[in-house]
């Protein structure tokens, strides 16, 4: 079974250019969520989404990042424009109700640099 | 103060030691998770623990809920043991929001 995936892997930017990233999750995992990790910090949740509704967004900068989930499969996180402080490691994971799975599976992550 | 405090920050071993990671809690919980990170890669869950103790090969989690702390073991540690070990505390069901410590950095040498 194929894991969470993201990409980019990585990414370098200047600031005030856009950027997005996108992930695809477990198939069949209709929650879907974003994590950012800043250096030597945990993860912090950015978004969560039951299928393609965003049933926690509170921690979302809304003035710069928006997220989306189009038919509840895929995701795109976008930050437009980006700062230096958005420089950090974005995180996405799915995991899935109705198999009452008890963990939350993470994709490698996409690290960003914004110069 | 965080919810969730992990110890010690960082921590470094010689092969084949006996490694303890500590991670305490404030908030009321009904499962704690333990993840591993390696350098430049994806979270993976190692534990999800609502009590007693759980051991996955060289791998022992514990929890005491009454006290709110959590421990995770290590035996005969191994270079490839090196990574963050991250403390995450949430509800049973996976959907629940998951509260992070800030990890401890392991290093093992040969």
């Amino acid at each position: 079974e194929a894991g969470v995936v993201q990409s980019p892997r990585y990414k370098i930017i200047e600031k005030k250019q856009p950027v997005a990233f996108w992930c695809n999750p477990i198939s069949g995992h209709n929650t879907l969520y974003w994590y950012r990790q800043n250096l030597g910090q945990g993860p912090e949740l950015l978004i969560r989404y039951e299928n393609e509704e965003a049933v926690d967004d509170s921690q979302l900068p809304k003035d710069r990042f928006s997220a989306e989930r189009l038919k509840g499969v895929d995701s795109t996180l976008k930050i437009q424009p980006a700062e230096l402080g958005d420089s950090a490691v974005y995180l996405c994971a799915s995991s899935s109700v109705w198999q009452r799975q008890e963990t939350q599976y993470f994709g490698p992550g996409t690290r960003l640099l914004v110069l | 103060k965080n919810e969730v405090e992990q110890s010690p920050q960082n921590l470094t071993a010689q092969e084949g030691e006996f490694i303890t990671i500590n991670c305490s809690y404030s908030v009321g919980i009904s499962a704690l998770h333990w993840l591993q990170q390696h350098p430049g890669g994806g979270i993976v869950s190692l534990f999800m623990l609502s009590s007693g103790k759980k051991k996955h090969g060289r791998l022992i989690a514990t929890i005491n809920i009454q006290e709110k702390h959590s421990s995770l073991h290590i035996t005969a540690s191994h270079p490839r043991d090196s990574a963050v070990y991250i403390c995450a505390v949430g509800g049973t069901y996976n959907t629940d929001k998951l509260i992070f410590g800030t990890g401890t950095r392991l290093q093992v040498f040969p």
